[in-house]
Formats: structure tokens, C-alpha cells, sequence
């Protein structure tokens, strides 16, 4: 089983909007709607932003979005801001028989 | 809403073992899934097994089958993840994470625990 295929970087201004994707297969994020993404700044405890593919915790700004279309998931950060500026990493429930859950590579968002 | 705090960090030598610890800073976590989630230097995040708190049900990934031990206390406040065996390249950041019911999504994470293996 391998990770899901994230960009290793994307980069936009403040108030523009960025796009990163987390590429699967058939056994992960193409067989069910259980994407997650998760923001991980340095020193703190990595936070739930979107699961179910497009759902938001309670307390996510509304500028965090999700979409999946087949095997591909991809997280949408709208008018960006310079807090947003962390590492994400997109999840998927997997049917593989050696883990359970697979992680993305890991996307570093840079706010210039 | 409840909060994982996790051991403090470890320095251990090749071929120990390792326990790490996740306390529920309020009441318990019945109901819950707790994950256990590293990341090593540089690295991803990666899955390596869970624990249903209500039966004490585990899962492992393959990657760490028979290395790796999850358990919790009859009080179910705590949970914990022994790793045995270390190597080098366990060194890494090891996270709980928590899974309310059967959601297949990690809502709540503790702080962290650096686990470094050196000689």
C-alpha cells in the first residue's frame, strides 16, 4: 500500500486560492467518501479540517473545502491567509488488507 | 470536549522498547477509536494501529505487526502503544489520535511524543 500522491508544495498570496490534490486508487479514495485532510504546524498538535471528503468540523473557517472525483481527492483553501500557512496531509480509509488508513506525501502550504 | 495528553519524550537504545501514553483530560473516551500515528524527521504521517476502547479491539498495520502492542486501562482513561524492537528509524514523532464512534477520521490528536532511538 502506498502513501496517497500529494503535491509537495503549493504556494499563493494572501487572499488568493490554492488547490491541492491527494491522488489514490480504486481501494482508498476511489471505494469511499472517508477522505479526511489535516493541517500540522510546527509544535502543535496536528487539527482536523475536512472529513467526509467535503465536511467541516465545527469551528473550521468556511474558506476550507473538499472534493473528490474518482480516485482523486483535493482540498481548496480560499482567500488565503498568512495562518494558513502549515503542512497538510489528506486520509483515506483503505480496504487493503496490510493498514487500515493511508496518509497523503504531505503538501507544505507557503502564504508569500 | 475531551483532550488527548500524551507521555513526554523518550530516548531509548536499539533494541528497547518504548511505551507511550494517551490520557483523556476529561472523564473517558468511551466510544472511541484511539490511533496511534507517526512521523518520522522529515517525513509523513503514518498509520501504524488502533484500539476500540470499548472491547479493546486492535488493529495493526502489517508494517508494524508483532513490534507493536496497543492497549488501555480497565478505567478507560488511558491508552497506550509500546513499540519493541527499535530501530534508528524509529525515531520519530508519535501522535494518538482520536476517532469518535466509527467515523474512519481522526478528530482529536494529542501533543506528541519524541520517541528517539540512539546508541
Amino acid at each position: 500500500q502506498s502513501a496517497l500522491t500529494q503535491p509537495a508544495s503549493v504556494s499563493g498570496s494572501p487572499g488568493q486560492s490554492i488547490t491541492i490534490s491527494c491522488t489514490g486508487s480504486s481501494s482508498d479514495v476511489g471505494a469511499y467518501n472517508y477522505v479526511s485532510w489535516y493541517q500540522l504546524h510546527p509544535g502543535k498538535a496536528p487539527k482536523l479540517m475536512i472529513y467526509d471528503v467535503s465536511n467541516r468540523p465545527s469551528g473550521v473557517s468556511n474558506r476550507f473545502s473538499g472534493f473528490k472525483s474518482a480516485n482523486t481527492a483535493s482540498l481548496t483553501i480560499s482567500g488565503l491567509q498568512p495562518e494558513d500557512e502549515a503542512d497538510y496531509y489528506c486520509s483515506s480509509f483503505t480496504s487493503s488488507s496490510t493498514l487500515a488508513y493511508v496518509f497523503g506525501t504531505g503538501t507544505k502550504v507557503t502564504v508569500l | 470536549q475531551v483532550q488527548l495528553v500524551q507521555s513526554g519524550a523518550e530516548v531509548k537504545n536499539p533494541g528497547a522498547s518504548v511505551m507511550v501514553s494517551c490520557k483523556a483530560s476529561r472523564n473517558t473516551f468511551t466510544g472511541y477509536h484511539i490511533h496511534w500515528v507517526r512521523q518520522a524527521p522529515g517525513q509523513g504521517l503514518e498509520w501504524m494501529g488502533c484500539i476500540n476502547i470499548n472491547n479493546g479491539g486492535t488493529r495493526y498495520a502489517q508494517e508494524f505487526q508483532g513490534r507493536v502492542t496497543v492497549t488501555r486501562d480497565t478505567s478507560i482513561t488511558t491508552a497506550s502503544m509500546e513499540l519493541s524492537g527499535l530501530i534508528s528509524d524509529d525515531t520519530a514523532l508519535y501522535y494518538c489520535a482520536g476517532e469518535v464512534g466509527v467515523t474512519k477520521n481522526f478528530h482529536l490528536w494529542g501533543q506528541g511524543t519524541l520517541v528517539t532511538v540512539s546508541s
